[in-house]
Formats: C-alpha cells, sequence, structure tokens
C-alpha cells in the first residue's frame, strides 16, 4: 500500500542544534515528495518539494531535504534550529500520476531558547 | 486520533456541473479545513469551516464557487460548483483535534480527485 511515514512525532532540540527529520515513502513508481510546516495556530504552509532532477531540494528558511531513492526516503534537515521553527512538520507525497495525497503523521518539534 | 472519512475518492465530472465533497470524523472536532492541491503544486488552504458559523475562506476562493457546509462538529461538505477543467485537482478535509492525546493534532482525509472534462 502507498503510504508516507514519519519515525519521529515529537523532537525537542535547544536553538542552533541541527535538524533532521524522518520521511519515509512506500511506493514503487514516481513519486513526488513535499514537506509541509504547520505554526501554531496557522496553517499549512510548503516548505520544500522534489519532483525530479537534483536530489538534494532547498527551500524556504534554510530548510533543506534529500531525496535518497534506494533508501525511501526524503529527510528533511537545517543545520541550525531557531526557537521560531517551533511547528508541526508534515511529509507528504503522491505518485507522479496524479492520485490520492499521502501524508505522514507529522513531527512536532519544539526548540528551546 | 480523529480518524477520517472523506468521500468520493475520485470523480469525473463534466463541465458545469457541481460536486460536493464529504467529510466525515470519528470525533468531534472544533477546526476543520478543505485544501486543494492542483496538478504540480503545492497544498493551498481554501477555507476554514467552524460550526456554527460562516466559512472562512482564503484569498482567491468564494463561497459562490466553493459553498461549504458544517451542520455538526463531526460532518463538513465542501461543494466545487459550476466546474471547470481548472477544478481538476486533489480536495483535502483536515481537522485539528484539540483533544488528541499526542502530539498529533492535525489529520488528514485521504483526498478526493477530482478530474474535470
Amino acid at each position: 500500500a502507498q503510504s508516507v511515514s514519519q519515525h519521529n512525532h515529537h523532537v525537542i532540540l535547544s536553538e542552533a542544534a541541527s535538524l533532521e527529520l524522518g520521511c519515509n515513502y512506500s511506493y514503487g513508481g514516481t513519486v513526488n515528495l513535499f514537506w509541509y510546516v504547520q505554526y501554531p495556530g496557522q496553517h499549512l504552509q510548503l516548505l520544500l518539494k522534489y519532483f525530479s532532477g537534483d536530489p538534494l531540494v532547498k527551500g524556504i528558511k534554510g530548510f533543506e531535504a534529500e531525496f535518497i531513492k534506494s533508501k525511501f526516503s526524503f529527510n528533511l534537515r537545517k543545520p541550525s534550529v531557531q526557537w521560531s521553527d517551533t511547528a508541526e512538520y508534515f511529509c507528504a507525497g503522491t505518485p507522479n500520476t496524479g492520485n490520492q495525497f499521502y501524508f505522514g503523521t507529522g513531527t512536532s518539534l519544539t526548540v528551546i531558547p | 486520533s480523529a480518524v477520517i472519512s472523506q468521500k468520493p475518492s475520485r470523480d469525473i465530472c463534466q463541465r458545469g456541473t457541481s460536486l460536493t465533497i464529504q467529510c466525515q470524523v470519528d470525533s468531534q472536532v472544533t477546526m476543520m479545513f478543505w485544501y486543494r492541491q492542483q496538478p504540480g503544486q503545492s497544498l493551498t488552504l481554501i477555507a476554514t469551516a467552524n460550526q456554527g458559523s460562516e466559512a472562512t475562506y482564503e484569498s482567491g476562493f468564494v463561497i459562490d464557487k466553493f459553498p461549504i457546509s458544517r451542520p455538526n462538529l463531526t460532518f463538513s461538505t465542501l461543494t466545487v460548483s459550476n466546474m471547470s477543467p481548472e477544478d481538476s485537482s486533489i480536495y483535502l478535509c483536515s481537522v485539528e483535534d484539540e483533544t488528541a492525546t499526542t502530539n498529533e493534532k492535525l489529520f488528514f482525509g485521504s483526498g478526493t480527485q477530482l478530474s474535470v472534462l
């Protein structure tokens, strides 16, 4: 079955620490992958997306993600987090054919000043 | 965690017709959201639906085109009216479950794949 899984449910970091959030997908064909962020009290916003090409994707606010096909992974990274990065992060994927959109369960990130 | 049932999962419609998408939640929730993802684009919020009040629409979306009902705390519908091919998209229902005991408070339906001919 097609799915997206996030293994870190809740992450707590101090400011300036490095961040890596795991995301794995299960789909045999071509897939489009996304990371979304939801800040407290706000709706989802797109951080970055991968459709094809360079597997290292850079997004807004210093975030990046690397698509590793052999590992079915699309982990989100940021070298130095800030308190303002406290939010819920969602990995999502959709097959290139445009079928249903699959979200991970989300990772809650808390950054301590 | 909230379980969301969204239907239909997909539909193919003729230009000029309307489609109503249903979102059923297995628990009472205050906040429900409707999103759209057009091919090759990111997820876009259409509106926020709160029980007992009119939906709040985001810029670029109007009630005449996307009427929303929220008759109770477990159910909402989104209608795509007078459809055109540009409305072909995935439509997602989302809820914020304030009673969730984990940090996973945002839940999504599986989406409705709409194709307009």
